[in-house]
């Protein structure tokens, strides 16, 4: 089992360019989620998705889209890159929060700057 | 506005001897309360969870405390490992049915050989 894979590792981007970071998770779980997390903060949830083809808004999603097409894959997409958005991006999964405490599985996470 | 606070952004303690790491909520409706562990270059990785009917739990070197009246919970890590240095962060989910965890800013905890 790989867990949580994020593709790319790391990114450089010009201010106004695209992009789309890549989620994959190979343990059948419903749920996943984006973080990013800024130098001295705590993660902060960006998007998450409770099944294939449904999203919804975290704290903080201006800036960001996402789609879940597979329920394997979760797509993060910077439409126009600004400086604000450099930050490390986490990606995580897991099962339902029925019952538990809804242990997220994380990925390494993809270091995003933004010139 | 700050729901979970980790007041101590970093910690020294010797190998061997106790960690205490500790975290302070606001929101009431918080029902269980996860702690994570993150290396450098990493992502996180869970270490231990207390649900908010219990005071304690324990796995191992870990115990973790929750003092709801206090709105406090801490970290016990007995006895100490060089391996155990990296940050911590206390993410509590926000209700039953949430599915969002309120990461504190974490506590870097160093082990000293």
């Amino acid at each position: 089992n790989a867990g949580v894979t994020q593709t790319p590792k790391f990114r450089v981007l010009k201010t106004g360019q695209s992009m789309t970071l890549l989620c994959a998770q190979d343990m059948n779980h419903e749920y996943m989620y984006w973080y990013r997390q800024d130098p001295g903060m705590g993660l902060r949830l960006i998007h998450y998705s409770v099944g294939e083809g449904t999203t919804a808004k975290g704290e903080v999603p201006d800036g960001y889209n996402v789609s879940r097409l597979k329920k394997q894959n979760f797509l993060l997409g910077l439409e126009s890159a600004a400086p604000s958005q450099t930050s490390v991006y986490f990606c995580a999964s897991s099962y339902s929060t029925s019952g538990g405490g809804n242990e997220q599985f994380f990925g390494p996470g993809t270091r995003l700057t933004v010139l | 506005d700050q729901q979970v606070k980790q007041n101590s952004p970093s910690l020294s303690v010797q190998e061997g001897r106790i960690s205490i790491l500790n975290c302070d909520y606001t929101n009431s409706m918080f029902d269980y309360f996860l702690w994570y562990k993150k290396y450098p270059a990493e992502g996180p990785t869970f270490l231990i969870s207390i649900s908010s009917i219990k005071d304690k739990n324990e796995d191992g070197r870990f115990t973790v405390f929750l003092n709801k009246s206090a709105k406090h919970l801490s970290l016990h890590i007995v006895p100490s490992q060089p391996g155990d240095s990296a940050v911590y962060f206390c993410a509590p989910r926000g209700g039953a049915g949430s599915y969002q965890l309120t990461f504190g800013k974490g506590t870097k905890l160093s082990v000293i050989p």
